[in-house]
């Protein structure tokens, strides 16, 4: 099983729309979780972090289910320059390296 | 510029060849990581320095590549006899502490003929 999992999408929303991201990750015991944001052939990019009670950032807002082992995104009225692709990022417990997903594609279209 | 640096941005190389791709990390910063990133693809991580601690090199995905970090700064990933799926781009990140914010490089684009 991958330490981090994402549906790769991709998602197609209209402007304004709510859109949700989940990523599941294997360690019960992993302590850090990111949100990243890449855009089309650059590098990726801090979106948020995200905290055992969930935060909002704006029109975002990340969560943590540590029961099921899962974070999510929420995305809510969409922008066309939200377009890019969302990496959720899990620390290994006991290292110091982060895991990436593969990334959830999302469009936002006119 | 007080970003990551990496050099040379794209290579191609013949399969077989040598190549070495360079990180100049965000001064001060103490943790450097290599991943790379083939086409459309998530980032797969390579190896990890922080300070004068060993490496964690348990990404490495065969005894090719190898990584060093001269006087806790500059860091050069080798990879020898290239091979065609080693054709990804390759990006190093800095970070302080370790955990924190990654700061990514624009990427090494790395193409074995």
């Amino acid at each position: 099983r991958k330490e981090v999992e994402q549906d790769p999408g991709p998602f197609n929303v209209p402007e304004g729309a709510t859109v949700a991201f989940n990523c599941t990750y294997s360690n019960s015991a992993s302590q850090s979780f990111f949100w990243y944001r890449q855009d089309c052939r650059k590098e990726p990019k801090l979106l948020m972090s995200v905290y055992s009670s969930g935060n909002e950032d704006g029109r975002f807002t990340a969560q943590l289910n540590r029961a099921s082992q899962y974070i999510s995104l929420l995305i809510r009225d969409s922008k066309l320059s939200d377009s890019a692709t969302y990496l959720c990022v899990v620390d290994q417990t006991g290292a110091n390296n982060l895991f990436f997903g593969t990334g959830t594609r999302l469009t936002v279209i006119p | 510029g007080a970003g990551v640096s990496q050099s040379p941005s794209n290579k191609v190389t013949e399969k077989g060849k040598d190549v070495e791709l360079r990180c100049d990390p965000i001064s001060g910063h103490t943790a450097l990581y290599w991943y790379r990133q083939s086409l459309g693809q998530g980032l797969e991580f390579l190896i990890y320095f922080q300070g004068n601690s060993a490496p964690d090199k348990s990404g490495l995905p065969s005894d090719r590549f190898s990584a060093e970090r001269t006087g806790g700064s500059v860091s050069t990933l080798t990879i020898q006899r290239t091979q065609q799926e080693d054709s990804a781009v390759y990006l190093c990140a800095s970070s302080s502490p370790p955990l924190g914010e990654l700061f990514f490089g624009e990427g090494s684009r790395l193409t074995v003929l």
